[in-house]
Formats: C-alpha cells, sequence, structure tokens
C-alpha cells in the first residue's frame, strides 16, 4: 500500500540553527499538505500545495519559515532561524485531488529545539 | 471560520465496552464535511471515518459509527467492543473550502482514550 514518506522521523536542533523536513507524498497525489502539532493541541495547517503552486500559507510564519515543491512532488519545509517555541510534530499528508475529503499522513517529524 | 471543539481531554473505557468521544463544532457553511482521526503514541494519523453534511444517514466503518446531530452541531463517535490496541489520541475535524475551491481541515484538541483490560 503506498504511504507517504518523511524524514527524519525525528530532529534535535539548537535555537537559531537551521532545519528542513522533507515529504514524498503517494504518487499521483495533486495536493500535498503540511502540518505542525504541537503537544496536546491538534494539527495546524501550514501550508497547503496544489502541483507546485501555493494554495494556502496563511497561518505560515513566513519570517522562519518557508516550504517548496519545485517540481510538483516531493516537498521540503524549513525553519530558519529555529527557536524553542517550534518544538512540535511536523505532519505531512497528500490527496488526489483538493476537494477530495481523503488525506493520508506521513509518520511525520518530531522537532525539538534546545 | 471553523471550530472544533472537544471537551473530554481524556476518558476512560472497559475493554469489550462502548464509549462516546464527544464533538461539537461551528461554521456558518452549508456544505461541509466532519472526520475522525486516530493518533497512536507513535505518531501518525489514521483516519477512521467521514460523514458529509448532506448526508442522510450516520455513517459507519466496523466498529466505529458517526453520531452526527446537524441541529445540535455535534459529530459524536462512538466505538463499540472497545479494543486495548484503540488507546490514542482521537481527534475530530471539519473541512470546508475555501474561496479558492481548495478544502482546509481544522482540527479539535482531541480526547486520549485508555482502554483498561
Amino acid at each position: 500500500e503506498a504511504e507517504v514518506a518523511q524524514s527524519p522521523r525525528y530532529k534535535i536542533t539548537e535555537k537559531s540553527q537551521a532545519v528542513a523536513f522533507w515529504c514524498d507524498p503517494i504518487s499521483g497525489h495533486a495536493t500535498l499538505y503540511w502540518y505542525r502539532q504541537i503537544l496536546g493541541q491538534g494539527p495546524e495547517l501550514l501550508v497547503q500545495f496544489q502541483d507546485e503552486s501555493v494554495v494556502d500559507d496563511s497561518q505560515l510564519p513566513k519570517d522562519r519559515f518557508s516550504a517548496e515543491r519545485l517540481k510538483g512532488v516531493d516537498s521540503t519545509l524549513k525553519i530558519q532561524p529555529a527557536e524553542l517555541g517550534d518544538s512540535a510534530m511536523y505532519l505531512c499528508a497528500s490527496s488526489k485531488h483538493p476537494t477530495k475529503y481523503e488525506q493520508y499522513f506521513g509518520p511525520g517529524t518530531r522537532l525539538t529545539v534546545t | 471560520a471553523q471550530k472544533i471543539t472537544q471537551t473530554q481531554p481524556g476518558m476512560f473505557v472497559q475493554e469489550k465496552e462502548a464509549v462516546t468521544l464527544d464533538c461539537t463544532y461551528d461554521t456558518s457553511d452549508q456544505s461541509y464535511g466532519l472526520f475522525w482521526y486516530k493518533q497512536p503514541s507513535s505518531g501518525e494519523m489514521i483516519f477512521l471515518i467521514y460523514q458529509g453534511s448532506y448526508d442522510e444517514q450516520n455513517a459507519t466503518e466496523g466498529r466505529y459509527s458517526l453520531n452526527f446531530q446537524k441541529a445540535r452541531k455535534s459529530a459524536n463517535l462512538v466505538i463499540s467492543a472497545s479494543q486495548l490496541g484503540d488507546s490514542a489520541m482521537y481527534f475530530c475535524a471539519m473541512r470546508a473550502l475555501n474561496s479558492g475551491g481548495y478544502q482546509k481541515v481544522t482540527f479539535g484538541t482531541g480526547t486520549k482514550l485508555q482502554v483498561i483490560p
């Protein structure tokens, strides 16, 4: 069964350092989502791509976060510089069509900023 | 704006018993959808069940059923015959289409379910 891949699974970084996460959606899925999940809360959408275009980044802290999906396939989420409050689980999800409700989630990257 | 409220931070249930996890929502949209996801301690989000706002019958998927009461704006998850493997966080979520026609999903804060042997 096809799955969403994410790496790394765990990342520890010092504050002010740069960090990057990678996501490879299920093949053929045009829509890709990055969520941030702070401990004890539900996931919050950071950015949504349709193919290579950003369609929603209203909750992305653009002064330090950036996301790209250059060829409309895999995606990278970057934080520079990392802050203590960025410690969270970063989840990637994909869906076949932007209006289809089925989202398939990857295993997530757990980030700890020290 | 959409809002999901889960008022039960934690629940206990005896193995083989049924349990109801509460979810209320707020939206001004006429067309929307409601989900439930399970998140084990390993972290991945597992889709359980979906209910569209125009669906006339309550959704069911195996041991999971969604008690959808549109007038009350509630979408409670019922798990029948609880199993030890059901111990996890459960998130209620709502989808709506934004002005660009793309779906946006809003999650609640979750309920931690623990199944007791």
